[in-house]
């Protein structure tokens, strides 16, 4: 099984401010991970694709980026919406294997 | 509007049985491949079994495999979850998910999510 590893598991920063998630993948997965954001009670949202790739509809301050092994998420500009957990995943190969999420709070 | 909803979970006895259902509207159902993921609550995201458009072929994760058996009706748009042999650490909100034209590809479009709670 591949596994991902997701650092930090929280952070609280300041509105406006850059965050950047990163998530190793234990073997390479080319760019086939994507990036899910998930409010409490909700249920997770695709943000990112094929690594870089934006959802349609989802706010350009997200970005992702890598390939390989080591990957990276960010938000450009903290906005108070934007507080949620954030899962990474690969669909390189079955079984689908998930971060362990990051948990973005407000400084 | 794409929508995916599921339905069928609830309170259930170690050891027993329990099918849940997702009704998917807005997107040629047919056309895509479907996963189940759960999640604990406060916990992460963990995959459990997918299924190619046409049905033909399903994938399960170890710790489901043998008890759960996944399968859909194109003719309904509704997929399932046929879940037996429940223990209690299948308890969790269940999300179907819309994949891609194969198996492996990204999961665009999740339902609210159903809880399964396997407690005596």
């Amino acid at each position: 099984d591949i596994q991902m590893t997701q650092s930090p598991s929280s952070l609280s920063a300041s509105v406006g401010d850059r965050v950047t998630i990163t998530c190793q993948a234990s073997h390479d997965i080319s760019k086939y991970l994507s990036w899910y954001q998930q409010k409490p009670g909700k249920a997770p949202k695709l943000l990112i694709y094929d690594a870089s790739n934006l959802q349609t509809g989802v706010p350009s301050r997200f970005g992702g980026s890598g390939s390989g092994t080591d990957f990276t998420f960010s938000i450009s500009s903290l906005q108070p919406e934007d507080i949620a957990t954030y899962y990474c995943q690969q669909y390189d190969n079955l079984p689908l294997t998930f971060g362990g999420g990051t948990k973005v709070e407000i400084k | 509007e794409v929508q995916l909803l599921e339905s069928g979970g609830g309170l259930v006895q170690p050891g027993g049985s329990l099918r849940l259902s997702c009704t998917a509207s807005g997107f040629t159902f047919s056309n895509y491949a479907m996963t189940w993921v759960r999640q604990v609550p406060g916990k992460g995201l963990e995959w459990v079994s997918s299924i190619t458009s046409s049905g033909a072929s399903t994938d399960y994760a170890d710790s489901v495999k043998g008890r759960f058996a996944m399968s859909r009706d194109n003719s309904k748009n509704t997929l399932y979850q046929e879940m037996n042999n429940l223990r209690a650490e299948d308890t969790a909100v269940y999300y179907c998910a819309k994949v891609g034209a194969t198996i492996l590809d990204a999961l665009d479009i999740w339902g609210q999510g159903t809880m399964v709670t396997v407690s005596s």
